[in-house]
């Protein structure tokens, strides 16, 4: 039973670039949400999506976006990237009525 | 929004210790409340949650206890393992349709054998 597989594992990238992350959640979940974790700071949410929806929104800048396929799989997106947004970046899946997330390893993206 | 506020930021214990972490939250009307445990270098992993309606709950040499009136919730690990070091988070969430978490900053708990 796979569970919530995120591409790449690693990334670098230059100041002004943009950035695609991807998630393909646990076998039978339909919401993916993402999340930002700084370095010692607890995860932050940027966005969920459900039915191929953002059903959610964290305080995050139009920057990010993303979105869902049918398949329930789903791409974070970043344009304009700054230094700050070096982070990782962890995708979560669920399956309502369930609350709790199942969380994938996550992508260490870094902004030089 | 929700603000949820975790303490302490760092614990160490002896092994076979008892460990208690306790988080505040801000929004009454948050009603499910999950820890996470994140080792070095991994995804964080679910361990155990509780909803409003219930003030304990317990699974092994894991307890979570819930005062909702105070708005606060407290992880307690009894008969520590060096196996239980890791950072550990807390989270408030309104429980409609698996939303948003709101996380504590966590706490890094170290088990000394």
């Amino acid at each position: 039973d796979a569970g919530v597989t995120q591409s790449p594992t690693h990334l670098i990238k230059t100041r002004g670039q943009q950035v695609t992350l991807r998630c393909s959640p646990k076998s039978g979940h339909d919401t993916v949400s993402w999340y930002q974790q700084a370095l010692g700071q607890g995860p932050q949410f940027i966005f969920q999506y459900y039915e191929e929806e953002e059903r959610q929104r964290g305080n995050f800048p139009d920057r990010f976006s993303g979105h869902q396929f049918p398949n329930y799989s789903s791409e974070l997106n970043v344009n304009a990237l700054l230094l700050g947004d070096s982070a990782l970046y962890l995708c979560a899946s669920s399956r309502p009525p369930s609350n709790g997330y199942t969380f994938g390893s996550g992508t260490r993206l870094t902004v030089v | 929004g929700e603000n949820v506020e975790q303490h302490p930021s760092t614990l160490s214990v002896q092994e076979g210790d008892s460990a208690v972490i306790k988080c505040t939250y801000s929004d009454s009307a948050s009603n499910y409340f999950p820890w996470y445990k994140q080792e070095l270098g991994k995804r964080p992993q679910l361990i155990i949650d509780i909803r409003s309606n219930v003030g304990e709950k317990k699974d092994q040499r894991i307890a979570v206890t819930l005062n909702k009136t105070a708005k606060h919730f407290s992880l307690h690990i009894t008969e520590t393992q060096p196996e239980d070091s890791a950072v550990y988070f807390c989270a408030a969430q309104r429980s409609t349709n698996a939303g948003k978490s709101t996380f504590g900053d966590g706490t890094t708990l170290t088990v000394k054998p």
